[in-house]
């Protein structure tokens, strides 16, 4: 069975704080993975799409990094408006989307 | 502007009723799917579809209908055999089922009183 674990469950910074989140994954074979940012009561926002270990993609303050059994979003001297919920999902075969449960990332002024 | 719309943003509904949400893309994507996110949880997969007339089952399908007559809309009916119908659920809809970057709605908060 496919499994996506996200750590930490939330994490706390004060702005400018670069750290990272983890995204592990226990997959058949991998066909893709997904990061995605999620503010409170809306729909999640598509970040990047990994296709195989060793890329690596940027937008802004965040990086997102692959290898064979994790990936990493690394975000780099972070801003309030960085406050989010960030979903790591992983595709394999069957066109499905197998979600982690999040990292609460709060970034505080 | 292309994009995926939810209806209604807010539903109640009282127990043993059937509701119907509503998903319509108009971004000529093949691909939708229905996700279901409970308070503290990851998107559960309920039904998704490749291509018109055609869908599958997802992980959580037991207690929900759907229909893909168009491709612009996949209406997810939530039905009275769903035992814990509360929850966020949101529409998602990608190129294809083979690119499956998936673009999302802004969801509808269902609440059985």
């Amino acid at each position: 069975e496919d499994q996506v674990t996200q750590s930490p469950e939330a994490l706390r910074l004060q702005e400018g704080e670069s750290s990272s989140l983890n995204c592990s994954y226990t997959v058949s074979g991998l066909r893709g993975l997904f990061w995605y940012r999620q503010d409170p009561g809306k729909g999640p926002e598509f970040l990047f799409t990994l296709y195989s270990a060793g890329e690596e993609k940027e937008k802004e303050r965040l990086k997102a990094t692959l290898t064979k059994k994790e990936s990493f979003l690394h975000i780099t001297a972070p801003k309030p408006e960085d406050s989010a919920t960030y979903l790591c999902a992983v595709e394999t075969s069957g066109s499905r989307l197998t979600f982690g449960e999040g990292t609460q990332l709060t970034v505080n002024p | 502007d292309g994009g995926i719309t939810q209806s209604p943003k807010y539903l109640f509904r009282k127990e043993g009723q059937n509701v119907t949400l509503s998903c319509e893309q108009n971004l000529n994507h093949d691909a939708m799917y229905w996700y279901r996110q409970d308070p503290g949880q990851g998107l559960r997969l309920i039904y998704y579809s490749q291509i018109v007339n055609d869908f599958q089952k997802g992980d959580i399908a037991e207690g929900y209908s759907v229909s893909r007559e168009k491709k612009e809309s996949f209406p997810l009916t939530v039905t009275s055999a769903q035992k814990n119908p509360t929850a966020f659920y949101l529409c998602a809809s990608s190129i294809s089922g083979y690119y499956n970057e998936q673009f999302f709605g802004p969801g509808t908060r269902l609440t059985v009183l």
